[in-house]
């Protein structure tokens, strides 16, 4: 059972560079969810999608882009990645309903822009 | 949600018990604990949840106060891969699937 895999694990970008970082769940999961975490510090969030076909924007949703491609899969997209953009990325997804569900995490990728 | 703190850091003898407290005065009827963790490089773990019950998974018990003004997250026998961060986060009962908000948490050192 892979859980929430992400891809790629590490990139190294220049400056003006686009990207797509790709996550996908196996849980059946309608909630997703992309943050970033810089060095010392929690995580933010950038942009979630509650269910298929809807994304909203998080605390950081400056220079991303996302899309809920299908149930399973959620990617952000830097369209022109800038140093400040430097971080951990790490997707999550969550079941809906009602109540308290947990979310459950990929391993994150690593990225540096210089 | 309300806010939570907890120490900085803390260290645990490998095998003994590790107690992380974790302090939420300001928790209103409706908010459960969470706790999660975060091994170095790895993306966090969900460890257990509670609403004003103990709870016991396993993987660790949770031990919430009568007031519900605190709780203890408790690793029974810690291992030296229990070495993460550890998260205390507090979250309405009708949040549906808004994000969570992790804090700074509390680094735990499990030494042999």
């Amino acid at each position: 059972n892979a859980g929430v895999t992400q891809t790629p694990k590490f990139q190294v970008l220049k400056t003006g560079q686009s990207m797509t970082l790709q996550c996908a769940q196996d849980m059946n999961h309608n909630s997703m969810y992309w943050y970033r975490q810089d060095p010392g510090m929690g995580l933010r969030l950038i942009y979630y999608s509650a269910s298929e076909g809807t994304t909203d924007k998080g605390e950081v949703p400056n220079g991303y882009n996302v899309s809920r491609l299908n149930k399973r899969e959620f990617s952000l997209r830097l369209e022109s990645a800038a140093p400040s953009q430097t971080s951990v990325y790490f997707c999550a997804s969550s079941e809906l309903r009602v109540g308290n569900q947990p979310q459950h995490f990929g391993d994150g990728t690593r990225l540096s822009i210089l | 949600d309300a806010k939570t703190t907890q120490p900085t850091s803390m260290d645990c003898a490998e095998g003994r018990a590790a107690n992380l407290p974790c302090n939420h005065s300001t928790i209103s009827g409706n908010e459960y604990v969470y706790w999660y963790r975060q091994i170095h490089s790895q993306g966090p773990q969900y460890i257990i949840h509670g609403l004003k019950n103990n709870e016991t998974n396993e993987m660790a018990s949770l031990i919430i106060t009568e007031d519900r003004k605190s709780s203890t997250l408790i690793l029974p026998h810690a291992t030296l891969r229990d070495t993460a961060v550890y998260y205390c986060i507090v979250r309405a009962m009708n949040s549906g699937n808004t994000p969570l908000v992790f804090g700074k948490g509390t680094r735990l050192s499990v030494i042999a």
